[in-house]
């Protein structure tokens, strides 16, 4: 069955450095998003990426956050200057009709 | 603005035992979807089932069953025969479609973790 797969399941990093997370969303899908949920709390939505551009973005996803395909199989999300508030898990999503999810990203910022 | 509300933070049952999650929504649209969504221990999210604003009949699957109520708001979320394995958060979430109708956004609850003791 195919799925959402997320690299890497872990990623360590000192405050200020620039992380990259990898996505390979389900081959047909044509919508893309990233979600994170912050230890013990609720999943919160990010971004959603639909024909090579964003389709919509919440307040969460500021200047720091930015998202590409930069191919045909691979979706990234890029924070560029990372925060300790920035450790959390970090979900890739992909969808025809429902929203599939990867198994996710911990992100640790020390 | 929407809202999706879980009051039940942690439910604890023994194994064999019905359990009902409870979800209620808040949204001024009148097209959207409802989600539930489980997280187990090792911490991927599982689509359990999606249902639109439109269609308010119940449905069954195994041993899980979905009640929608459109009067009350709630969606909620029965495991029959509960087993161990159940044990997991339980997430509901809201999916509000954006102006051009194609795309949704999951807003999520902040779920509730069910323990099934054997």
């Amino acid at each position: 069955e195919p799925e959402v797969t997320q690299t890497p399941s872990h990623q360590v990093t000192q405050m200020g450095q620039e992380v990259i997370l990898r996505c390979v969303p389900i081959s047909n899908h044509l919508y893309f998003y990233w979600y994170r949920q912050i230890l013990g709390q609720k999943v919160e939505f990010l971004v959603s990426f639909y024909n090579n551009e964003i389709s919509e973005k919440s307040e969460i996803f500021d200047d720091q956050f930015s998202v590409e395909r930069p191919d045909g199989s691979n979706f990234t999300l890029k924070i560029r200057s990372t925060k300790l508030e920035d450790s959390a898990m970090y979900f890739c999503a992909s969808r025809w009709s429902e929203q599939f999810f990867g198994p996710g990203t911990r992100l640790t910022v020390l | 603005a929407q809202k999706v509300t879980q009051a039940q933070t942690e439910i604890s049952v023994v194994e064999k035992e019905d359990v009902t999650l409870d979800c209620v929504y808040e949204t001024r649209d009148t097209t959207y979807y409802l989600f539930w969504y489980k997280q187990p221990p090792s911490g991927e999210l599982v689509f359990l089932i999606r249902r639109n604003s439109f269609d308010e009949q119940n449905e069954i699957s195994g041993r899980y069953s979905w009640n929608f109520q459109k009067s009350t708001s709630s969606f909620n979320f029965t495991i029959t025969a509960s087993q161990v394995v159940d044990s997991a958060v339980y997430f509901c979430a809201l999916g509000l479609t954006n102006s051009g109708g194609s795309n949704y956004k999951l807003t999520f609850g902040k779920g509730t973790l069910l323990t099934v003791n054997p």
